[in-house]
């Protein structure tokens, strides 16, 4: 079976300043990585995913996550938050041929004029 | 069409009522999914169809639940006597290959049960 633990329910920062939100996970077999946000309203949209490429993996919208598989992390980061990033992240696993997806329970993040 | 749309988008019923969601996928697009998100949590996997065959329905809370998809397109979620723990925000999500692993979501329907 699969998990992620999100480890941080609420971010805040302000705008223009990096963003990090953190995530482990916990899975038997080499596991394909997500993180998905959703704005208030809107369907839930990928940003990015690993699928055991290059550990570095570069998302829409300036974000990226490094998958370390020593630690069991994949944490999400931006340089420079904008307004507009304020939503629910969710960090998601499955294993590879698995078709079922497990959440986080979500990062919060909001943005600070 | 050009996403995953869900109807009704927010749905009021009385405890004992019965509902139906309903879930179009992007076209072309085999597989489904329906996933249940109460208030705060992560969305929680319900069940999976592969074209009108519903190969996986382990999530189900209970046998108040079902889905179909009889022509392996629309796909309908049915609730039946419908209680409060039953409100949540359900969420469809279509995908076209099973190695690609990338699952497209519609913008959910939220249900209250009052």
């Amino acid at each position: 079976a699969q998990s992620v633990t999100q480890l941080d329910s609420h971010v805040s920062v302000s705008e223009g300043t990096p963003v990090l939100l953190r995530c482990n996970y916990s899975s038997s077999y080499s596991p394909s990585l997500f993180w998905y946000v959703q704005h208030p309203n809107k369907g839930l949209q990928l940003l990015l995913k690993y699928t055991s490429a290059a550990t570095l993996v570069k998302g829409i919208n300036g974000f990226e996550a490094e998958f370390k598989k020593s630690e069991t992390s994949f944490h999400l980061t931006k340089p420079s938050a904008h307004m507009s990033d304020a939503a629910e992240y969710f960090c998601v696993v499955s294993v590879f041929n698995d078709y079922k997806l497990s959440f986080g329970a979500g990062t919060t993040v909001t943005v600070r004029a | 069409g050009a996403g995953v749309s869900q109807s009704p988008r927010y749905k009021v019923a009385k405890r004992g009522q019965d509902v139906a969601l309903r879930c179009d996928p992007i076209s072309g697009h085999v597989s489904l999914f329906w996933y249940q998100q109460a208030l705060g949590q992560g969305p929680e996997f319900l069940t999976y169809f592969q074209n009108e065959a519903q190969l996986d329905k382990s999530g189900l809370p209970s046998d108040r639940f079902f889905a179909e998809r009889p022509e392996g397109s629309v796909s309908t979620l049915k609730i039946q006597r419908t209680q409060q723990e039953d409100s949540a925000v359900y969420l469809c999500a279509s995908y076209w290959r099973e190695d690609n692993n990338e699952q497209f979501f519609g913008p959910g329907t939220r249900l209250t049960v009052l």
